[in-house]
Protein backbone atom coordinates (compact mmCIF):
# COMPACT_ATOMS: atom_id res chain seq x y z
CA UNK A 1 0.00 0.00 0.00
CA UNK A 2 1.28 3.64 -0.99
CA UNK A 3 0.28 5.43 2.62
CA UNK A 4 -1.68 8.20 2.58
CA UNK A 5 -0.43 10.40 -0.11
CA UNK A 6 -0.44 14.06 0.05
CA UNK A 7 0.37 16.71 -2.65
CA UNK A 8 1.67 19.08 -2.73
CA UNK A 9 4.95 18.64 -0.47
CA UNK A 10 5.77 22.18 -0.80
CA UNK A 11 3.65 25.25 -1.50
CA UNK A 12 4.56 28.78 -1.40
CA UNK A 13 2.57 31.75 -2.47
CA UNK A 14 1.40 35.41 -1.76
CA UNK A 15 -0.83 36.57 0.29
CA UNK A 16 -4.27 36.65 -0.71
CA UNK A 17 -4.03 34.12 -3.44
CA UNK A 18 -6.03 30.49 -3.25
CA UNK A 19 -4.12 27.74 -1.70
CA UNK A 20 -5.37 24.10 -2.29
CA UNK A 21 -4.32 20.81 -0.65
CA UNK A 22 -4.68 17.29 -2.14
CA UNK A 23 -4.97 13.86 -0.23
CA UNK A 24 -5.47 10.40 -1.26
CA UNK A 25 -6.46 8.19 2.08
CA UNK A 26 -5.52 5.20 2.12
CA UNK A 27 -7.93 2.46 0.72
CA UNK A 28 -10.60 0.92 2.62
CA UNK A 29 -9.69 3.70 5.41
CA UNK A 30 -13.33 5.17 6.37
CA UNK A 31 -11.99 8.26 8.38
CA UNK A 32 -10.39 11.03 7.28
CA UNK A 33 -8.27 13.94 9.40
CA UNK A 34 -6.80 17.28 8.10
CA UNK A 35 -4.45 18.43 10.89
CA UNK A 36 -2.34 21.46 10.78
CA UNK A 37 1.18 21.56 12.71
CA UNK A 38 3.10 24.70 13.99
CA UNK A 39 5.46 25.47 16.39
CA UNK A 40 2.96 27.27 18.72
CA UNK A 41 0.03 25.45 18.33
CA UNK A 42 1.30 21.79 17.91
CA UNK A 43 -0.95 20.00 16.19
CA UNK A 44 -4.66 20.73 15.73
CA UNK A 45 -7.27 18.68 13.97
CA UNK A 46 -8.65 21.32 11.57
CA UNK A 47 -12.02 18.48 10.79
CA UNK A 48 -12.66 15.22 9.84
CA UNK A 49 -14.69 13.20 7.70
CA UNK A 50 -16.31 9.52 8.50
CA UNK A 51 -17.62 7.46 5.22
CA UNK A 52 -16.96 11.27 3.39
CA UNK A 53 -19.66 13.28 5.87
CA UNK A 54 -18.10 15.84 7.62
CA UNK A 55 -18.17 15.30 11.00
CA UNK A 56 -16.60 18.29 13.28
CA UNK A 57 -15.13 20.95 11.37
CA UNK A 58 -14.74 22.96 14.68
CA UNK A 59 -11.10 23.08 14.18
CA UNK A 60 -11.62 24.78 11.28
CA UNK A 61 -9.83 28.40 12.04
CA UNK A 62 -12.12 30.79 9.84
CA UNK A 63 -14.37 31.07 7.02
CA UNK A 64 -11.48 31.35 4.72
CA UNK A 65 -10.16 27.39 5.26
CA UNK A 66 -13.17 24.73 3.39
CA UNK A 67 -12.75 21.01 2.76
CA UNK A 68 -14.58 18.30 0.95
CA UNK A 69 -14.31 14.46 0.14
CA UNK A 70 -15.81 14.03 -3.03
CA UNK A 71 -15.00 10.47 -2.61
CA UNK A 72 -13.42 7.82 -0.45
CA UNK A 73 -10.84 8.03 -2.31
CA UNK A 74 -10.23 12.44 -2.16
CA UNK A 75 -9.92 15.16 0.07
CA UNK A 76 -9.10 18.36 -0.17
CA UNK A 77 -8.24 21.33 1.84
CA UNK A 78 -8.78 24.72 0.40
CA UNK A 79 -7.59 28.32 2.20
CA UNK A 80 -9.17 31.52 -0.13
CA UNK A 81 -7.65 33.92 0.45
CA UNK A 82 -4.36 33.12 2.55
CA UNK A 83 -2.66 34.85 4.97
CA UNK A 84 0.97 34.76 6.41
CA UNK A 85 -0.45 33.26 9.63
CA UNK A 86 -1.82 30.22 7.62
CA UNK A 87 2.04 29.39 7.15
CA UNK A 88 2.62 25.64 8.83
CA UNK A 89 2.28 22.10 7.48
CA UNK A 90 -0.46 20.48 7.08
CA UNK A 91 -1.18 16.96 7.71
CA UNK A 92 -3.64 14.07 5.98
CA UNK A 93 -4.47 10.98 8.17
CA UNK A 94 -6.79 8.38 7.51
CA UNK A 95 -7.70 5.30 9.99
CA UNK A 96 -9.93 2.59 9.47
CA UNK A 97 -12.22 3.40 11.88
CA UNK A 98 -13.61 -0.27 12.56
CA UNK A 99 -16.52 0.92 14.38
CA UNK A 100 -15.72 -1.59 17.13
CA UNK A 101 -16.80 -0.59 20.71
CA UNK A 102 -13.36 -0.80 22.01
CA UNK A 103 -10.63 -1.18 19.04
CA UNK A 104 -8.19 0.94 18.20
CA UNK A 105 -8.39 3.37 15.74
CA UNK A 106 -4.94 3.94 14.55
CA UNK A 107 -4.36 6.92 12.38
CA UNK A 108 -1.72 6.75 9.42
CA UNK A 109 -0.41 10.20 8.22
CA UNK A 110 0.75 11.26 5.03
CA UNK A 111 3.73 12.96 4.48
CA UNK A 112 2.70 16.78 4.96
CA UNK A 113 2.14 19.68 2.88
CA UNK A 114 4.55 22.65 4.24
CA UNK A 115 2.60 25.96 3.05
CA UNK A 116 4.21 28.98 3.20
CA UNK A 117 2.49 32.10 2.28
CA UNK A 118 4.79 35.40 2.07
CA UNK B 1 -12.97 20.20 26.36
CA UNK B 2 -9.87 17.49 26.29
CA UNK B 3 -6.59 18.98 26.87
CA UNK B 4 -3.23 16.67 26.98
CA UNK B 5 0.01 17.98 28.56
CA UNK B 6 3.31 16.05 27.96
CA UNK B 7 6.50 17.12 30.26
CA UNK B 8 9.01 17.73 29.49
CA UNK B 9 8.59 19.46 26.19
CA UNK B 10 12.18 19.25 25.74
CA UNK B 11 15.09 16.92 26.78
CA UNK B 12 18.41 16.56 26.19
CA UNK B 13 19.70 12.61 27.18
CA UNK B 14 22.38 10.84 27.36
CA UNK B 15 23.71 7.86 25.85
CA UNK B 16 22.82 5.14 28.15
CA UNK B 17 20.63 6.77 30.51
CA UNK B 18 16.99 5.98 31.50
CA UNK B 19 14.02 8.63 31.45
CA UNK B 20 10.55 8.86 31.27
CA UNK B 21 8.09 10.93 29.12
CA UNK B 22 4.93 12.07 30.97
CA UNK B 23 1.52 12.22 29.89
CA UNK B 24 -1.39 13.61 31.53
CA UNK B 25 -5.43 14.26 29.84
CA UNK B 26 -7.91 15.74 31.79
CA UNK B 27 -11.01 13.60 30.86
CA UNK B 28 -11.68 10.10 31.10
CA UNK B 29 -10.82 8.35 27.79
CA UNK B 30 -9.79 4.43 26.80
CA UNK B 31 -7.45 5.04 24.03
CA UNK B 32 -3.97 6.71 24.22
CA UNK B 33 -1.81 6.59 21.16
CA UNK B 34 1.96 7.19 21.46
CA UNK B 35 3.41 8.62 17.83
CA UNK B 36 6.72 9.68 16.91
CA UNK B 37 7.97 12.41 14.94
CA UNK B 38 11.98 12.56 12.87
CA UNK B 39 12.86 16.37 11.98
CA UNK B 40 10.62 16.85 8.72
CA UNK B 41 9.17 13.75 8.33
CA UNK B 42 5.68 12.18 9.18
CA UNK B 43 4.28 11.04 12.71
CA UNK B 44 4.49 7.21 12.84
CA UNK B 45 2.57 5.12 14.96
CA UNK B 46 4.44 3.79 18.29
CA UNK B 47 1.83 2.01 20.56
CA UNK B 48 -1.69 1.83 21.43
CA UNK B 49 -2.79 1.41 24.96
CA UNK B 50 -6.84 0.54 24.98
CA UNK B 51 -7.39 -0.44 29.39
CA UNK B 52 -6.30 0.75 32.35
CA UNK B 53 -2.83 -0.97 33.53
CA UNK B 54 -2.06 -1.41 29.50
CA UNK B 55 1.65 -1.83 29.21
CA UNK B 56 3.73 -2.05 25.57
CA UNK B 57 7.26 -2.64 24.47
CA UNK B 58 9.36 -2.31 21.57
CA UNK B 59 13.02 -2.11 21.82
CA UNK B 60 13.81 0.58 23.99
CA UNK B 61 11.02 2.49 24.46
CA UNK B 62 7.70 1.09 27.01
CA UNK B 63 4.51 2.81 27.66
CA UNK B 64 2.33 2.12 29.88
CA UNK B 65 -1.17 3.59 30.88
CA UNK B 66 -3.20 4.72 34.18
CA UNK B 67 -6.52 5.58 33.10
CA UNK B 68 -7.71 6.11 36.95
CA UNK B 69 -4.64 8.98 37.43
CA UNK B 70 -5.13 9.68 33.77
CA UNK B 71 -1.45 9.30 32.85
CA UNK B 72 0.58 7.47 30.28
CA UNK B 73 4.33 7.35 30.52
CA UNK B 74 6.89 6.65 27.44
CA UNK B 75 10.40 5.25 29.04
CA UNK B 76 13.31 4.92 27.40
CA UNK B 77 15.80 2.28 28.91
CA UNK B 78 19.24 3.03 27.66
CA UNK B 79 18.76 5.76 25.28
CA UNK B 80 21.01 5.54 21.94
CA UNK B 81 21.10 8.35 19.24
CA UNK B 82 18.72 6.56 16.82
CA UNK B 83 15.88 7.75 19.27
CA UNK B 84 16.19 11.27 18.76
CA UNK B 85 12.87 12.45 17.86
CA UNK B 86 9.66 14.21 18.71
CA UNK B 87 7.46 12.02 20.56
CA UNK B 88 3.95 12.75 20.65
CA UNK B 89 0.81 10.98 23.13
CA UNK B 90 -2.63 11.48 21.53
CA UNK B 91 -6.07 11.22 23.41
CA UNK B 92 -9.04 9.73 21.86
CA UNK B 93 -11.88 12.28 23.46
CA UNK B 94 -14.81 9.36 22.76
CA UNK B 95 -15.38 6.58 25.27
CA UNK B 96 -16.92 3.55 23.47
CA UNK B 97 -16.78 3.80 19.61
CA UNK B 98 -13.87 5.84 18.44
CA UNK B 99 -14.26 8.21 15.77
CA UNK B 100 -10.39 8.78 15.44
CA UNK B 101 -10.32 12.52 16.14
CA UNK B 102 -7.71 12.45 18.17
CA UNK B 103 -6.17 15.51 20.43
CA UNK B 104 -2.38 15.80 20.50
CA UNK B 105 -0.01 16.59 22.91
CA UNK B 106 2.85 19.44 22.14
CA UNK B 107 5.00 16.70 22.14
CA UNK B 108 8.42 16.19 23.92
CA UNK B 109 11.64 16.59 21.18
CA UNK B 110 14.26 14.23 22.49
CA UNK B 111 18.08 14.65 21.85
CA UNK B 112 20.10 11.91 22.64
CA UNK B 113 23.90 12.81 22.71
CA UNK B 114 27.16 10.35 23.14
Amino acid sequence: DAGVIQSPRHEVTEMGQEVTLRCKPISGHNSLFWYRQTMMRGLELLIYFNNNVPIDDSGMPEDRFSAKMPNASFSTLKIQPSEPRDSAVYFCASSPNPGQSSGANVLTFGAGSRLTVL
Amino acid sequence: ELKVEQNPLFLSMQEGKNYTIYCNYSTTSDRLYWYRQDPGKSLESLFVLLSNGAVKQEGRLMASLDTKARLSTLHITAAVHDLSATYFCAVDPLRGRSQGNLIFGKGTKLSVKP
